[in-house]
């Protein structure tokens, strides 16, 4: 089955420390996006990609990190320098010459 | 800064009614205008997409584009309470197919809140 999978479905974490979120698709999709929604905030654009070993930052990319090494992979890193990384975070992807973006279940971190 | 906005709701219904929820953007190029349907505690999932003026009908879904006035409507007919969820609104700039330029970025706005009663 095609589709986008994220890993892992829950995260806890002490504060000040490094976590890394798990974005893969095998949907052959070029374009690759990180978005992270609180409740009544609507979703916000972190980070995203559009190409192999290419990356742009969205509105909130502070406090965080990507990597784009494989087509299929789009890693992110919450970093200690993210105040409030308490959130649930989702990646989508999007197929070259389409708009639609389609989303994975998404990982919500906990840090306390 | 662009802007779509929603009414946050909720929006109750009744079973088998028709629920209508709008969408307005600021961004006066925008081209391509989507729907998502996300589920408390679950991800948004795609269920329309309407690019030119006018309705466009899927199953018991109709959207509905009106590029003068800046708004986009989503009309949901004979609901069930199974379509009690967050319907997000979402706005990009360009219209397919690829030109190779921009970002394809969306702009979503905070969803409104749907509630069918049985």
């Amino acid at each position: 089955d095609g589709g986008i999978t994220q890993s892992p479905k829950y995260l806890f974490r002490k504060e000040g420390q490094n976590v890394t979120l798990s974005c893969e698709q095998n949907l052959n999709h070029d374009a690759m996006y990180w978005y992270r929604q609180d409740p009544g905030q609507g979703l916000r654009l972190i980070y995203y990609s559009q190409i192999v070993n290419d990356f742009q930052k969205g509105d909130i990319a502070e406090g965080y990190s990507v990597s784009r090494e494989k087509k299929e992979s789009f890693p992110l890193t919450v970093t200690s320098a993210q105040k409030n990384p308490t959130a649930f975070y989702l990646c989508a992807s999007r197929g070259q010459g389409a708009y639609e973006q389609y989303f994975g279940p998404g990982t919500r971190l906990t840090v306390t | 800064q662009k802007e779509v906005e929603q009414n946050s709701g909720p929006l109750s219904v009744p079973e088998g009614a028709i629920a209508s929820l709008n969408c307005t953007y600021s961004d006066r190029v925008s081209q391509s205008f989507f729907w998502y349907r996300q589920y408390s505690g679950k991800s948004p999932e795609l269920i329309m997409s309407i690019y030119s003026n006018g309705d466009k009908e899927d199953g018991r879904f109709t959207a509905q584009l009106n590029k003068a006035s800046q708004y986009v409507s989503l009309l949901i007919r004979d609901s069930q309470p199974s379509d009690s969820a967050t319907y997000l609104c979402a706005v990009n700039p360009q219209t397919p197919p690829y030109s190779g330029a921009g970002s394809y970025q969306l702009t979503f706005g905070k969803g409104t809140k749907l509630s069918v009663i049985p």
